[in-house]
């Protein structure tokens, strides 16, 4: 049983650019949540999505944006990189339809913007 | 304001010896709270997971305590081992309609030879 994948595991991009960073939930889950962990910080949510819609997003720019497809896997988009954006993007999933609140985090993407 | 507070910020122990972590919360309506492992550069991974009702609960070397009267957790290791070094963080959780999870900062654990 795999659990959450994420892909790349590292990337880095110019200042001005577009990235796009994937995700693949445990099995059996249907949630998928993003996050922002800065060095030395704790992780802090993006937004989260279920039934292919955003649900719930934290205190970030339109900049973030995210999508998730039939198979419950998921995009995050981040436009106009600034080198603030570079961090340790992790992804959670969880199984929301089934009431559940336990989250399995996936490895992470550490993205690098110079 | 939902807040997650975490101390101490970092710690240094000695192999084989046990350690307190501290975790006050002022998050409501609370629902639930987790603490969570996180090696460098890796996600984190669940240790515990708590609700109102709970008061401990244990992993192996690892037990965590909450008080909900309070607003605060503990997790205590035993016998710390090397490859305890890692963060922990501790997340909680508010029912507000959807789920609001607050993360804290972490606390950086050492574990020397």
């Amino acid at each position: 049983d795999a659990g959450v994948t994420q892909s790349p595991t590292h990337l880095i991009k110019t200042r001005g650019q577009q990235v796009t960073l994937r995700c693949s939930p445990k099995s059996g889950h249907d949630t998928v949540s993003w996050y922002q962990q800065a060095l030395g910080q704790g992780p802090q949510f993006i937004f989260q999505y279920y039934e292919e819609e955003e649900r719930q997003r934290g205190n970030f720019p339109d900049r973030f944006s995210g999508h998730q497809f039939p198979n419950y896997s998921s995009e995050l988009n981040v436009n106009a990189l600034l080198l603030g954006d570079s961090a340790l993007y992790l992804c959670a999933s969880s199984a929301r339809g089934l009431g559940s609140v336990e989250q399995y985090f996936g490895p992470g993407t550490r993205l690098t913007v110079t | 304001k939902n807040q997650v507070e975490q101390s101490p910020q970092s710690l240094i122990i000695l192999e084989g010896k046990n350690c307190t972590l501290q975790c006050n919360y002022t998050v409501s309506p609370f629902s639930n709270l987790r603490w969570y492992k996180q090696d460098t550069g890796r996600g984190p991974v669940s240790l515990t997971i708590m609700t109102f009702s709970e008061n401990t609960k244990s992993n192996g070397r690892y037990t965590a305590t909450l008080d909900a009267d309070t607003k605060q957790s503990s997790l205590h290791i035993t016998a710390s081992q090397l490859s305890d070094s890692a963060s922990y963080i501790c997340v909680v959780s508010a029912n507000t309609g959807g789920f609001k999870t607050i993360f804290g900062a972490g606390t950086r654990l050492f574990v020397k030879a």
